[in-house]
């Protein structure tokens, strides 16, 4: 069965503290993996990433992906109030149809405290 | 924002009746998905449109249908609501395959 599984649920950081997220998956016939950041209403798009070992960066959010070992993590550095939201991890697989499969995760829940 | 209109924002309904929410894009996307979101279970696809007339089902299609007569609308429908039926939909869109842009929900009560 596909699945997609995050980690830790949930997160208390300071200001200034650096990171990471962790998204394990197991997915048929694997094609990319997203990330996406939930504050109070819509996922907003973060990163899609389909190669193993290249890092995606935005400022100081970045993430990589290991295509062997199936898993991908979101670093944030220098954490700020407003990173405070759900970060949802999704891949997507294909069946062979004629859309691809995509699965979510339950999200990290990250607070940020000043 | 990417130009996604979800209506309406809330919806309080009782259980048996019918009810249509709308999704209405400006960007000429493709795709479009219709998904739910529940505690604990995070965001489960409902159904996908590639095109007009062209749609599919997702993971939880059961109770669900869905048309697309225009690029621009995807509706979703529950012909007989149920309180299991009570989430947060979310519409999203895509010039690819994998949704890209959300919209910003509609949270529908069924009592």
């Amino acid at each position: 069965e596909d699945k997609v599984v995050q980690s830790p649920l949930s997160l208390v950081v300071h200001e200034g503290d650096t990171v990471t997220l962790n998204c394990s998956y197991e997915v048929t016939n694997f094609r990319s993996l997203l990330w996406y950041k939930q504050e109070k209403k819509a996922p907003t798009f973060l990163f899609m990433l389909t190669s193993s070992g290249i890092e995606k960066k935005s400022g100081r959010l970045s993430s990589i992906l290991d295509k062997k070992e199936l898993f991908s993590i979101l670093n944030i550095t220098a954490t700020q109030t407003g990173d405070s939201a759900v970060y949802l991890c999704a891949v997507e697989g294909w069946d062979g149809g004629s859309q691809g499969n995509l699965i979510f995760g339950k999200g990290t829940k990250l607070s940020v405290k000043p | 924002d990417a130009g996604i209109t979800q209506s309406p924002r809330h919806k309080v309904t009782e259980t048996g009746t019918p009810v249509t929410l709308r999704c209405h894009q400006t960007e000429n996307h493709r795709y479009m998905y219709w998904y739910r979101q529940d505690p604990g279970h995070g965001l489960r696809l409902i159904h996908y449109s590639y095109g007009v007339k062209d749609t599919d089902k997702g993971e939880v299609s059961d109770g669900y249908s869905v048309s697309r007569s225009k690029t621009e609308d995807f509706l979703l429908t529950l012909e007989s609501a149920t309180s299991s039926q009570t989430s947060v939909y979310f519409c999203a869109i895509s010039p690819r395959g994998s949704p890209l842009h959300f919209g910003n929900g509609t949270r529908l009560t069924v009592t």
